[in-house]
């Protein structure tokens, strides 16, 4: 089973929709990321949360908001989608860290849900 | 927002090649991780560097933690059809919690 999973895989919706991306996870992990991935673009931040009662924008963080509903669930919402924002959506995960290590760097990643807004 | 200028964009080699690619900034990180990324599907970590000048192996690839502190490199040998995908460095600064990506380098391998 994957460690990260993401709900829906593929969307399409129309311009003014508000519309829900869901992110699960059974490693164990304290923090998720929402990322944005556009070509030519690589990955941009758009929300994280260190723990459920952390909640932090990242660099794109306009015109989303998030929900960490458990440890194991971070969901991102669009309120009234547009079609800049088609683009695909990643979910990560990484490990709080312990004293001395820096494994909480590594970030471990969904499989991605392709939006697009008509 | 910070920049890691990562390149080349796109490399188009043969199969048996070998590659190399990289990241700059002009600032200092203290991590280096480098990805990639199959068609539809998330990036899957390859090599994480923690250290100034270290060098990191899995298998047929290799990557450099700059000595500078300010880039990375990533090489892959002999390259084979699977190797076929998008490459990404990630660095986490100096005091940030958060990483931040490269543009990715897109490979393509003729047979």
């Amino acid at each position: 089973d994957a460690d990260v999973t993401q709900t829906p895989r593929n969307r399409i919706t129309k311009t003014g929709k508000r519309i829900m991306l869901e992110c699960s996870q059974t490693k164990g992990h304290d923090r998720m990321y929402w990322y944005r991935q556009d070509p030519g673009l690589g990955l941009r931040l758009i929300y994280y949360s260190f723990d459920v009662k952390d909640i932090n924008k990242g660099e794109i963080s306009d015109g989303y908001s998030v929900s960490r509903q458990a440890q194991a669930k971070f969901s991102l919402s669009l309120e009234s989608a547009i079609p800049n924002q088609t683009a695909l959506y990643f979910c990560a995960t990484s490990d709080h860290g312990t004293s001395g290590s820096r494994s909480y760097n590594e970030q471990f990643f969904g499989p991605g849900t392709r939006l697009t807004v008509l | 927002g910070q920049q890691l200028n990562q390149s080349p964009q796109s490399m188009f080699i043969q199969e048996g090649e070998d590659v190399s690619m990289n990241c700059t900034s002009s600032s200092i990180f203290n991590t280096w991780l480098w990805y990639k990324q199959d068609p539809g599907e998330g990036p899957v970590l390859l090599i994480a560097l923690y250290k100034a000048g270290e060098l990191t192996s899995n298998g047929r690839l290799t990557a450099q933690f700059g000595i500078t502190r300010k880039d990375s490199f990533l090489n892959i040998s002999a390259s084979i059809p699977s190797d076929v995908g998008i490459y990404f460095c990630a660095g986490q600064l100096v005091g940030a919690q958060k990483l931040v990506f490269g543009q990715g380098t897109r490979l393509t391998i003729n047979p």
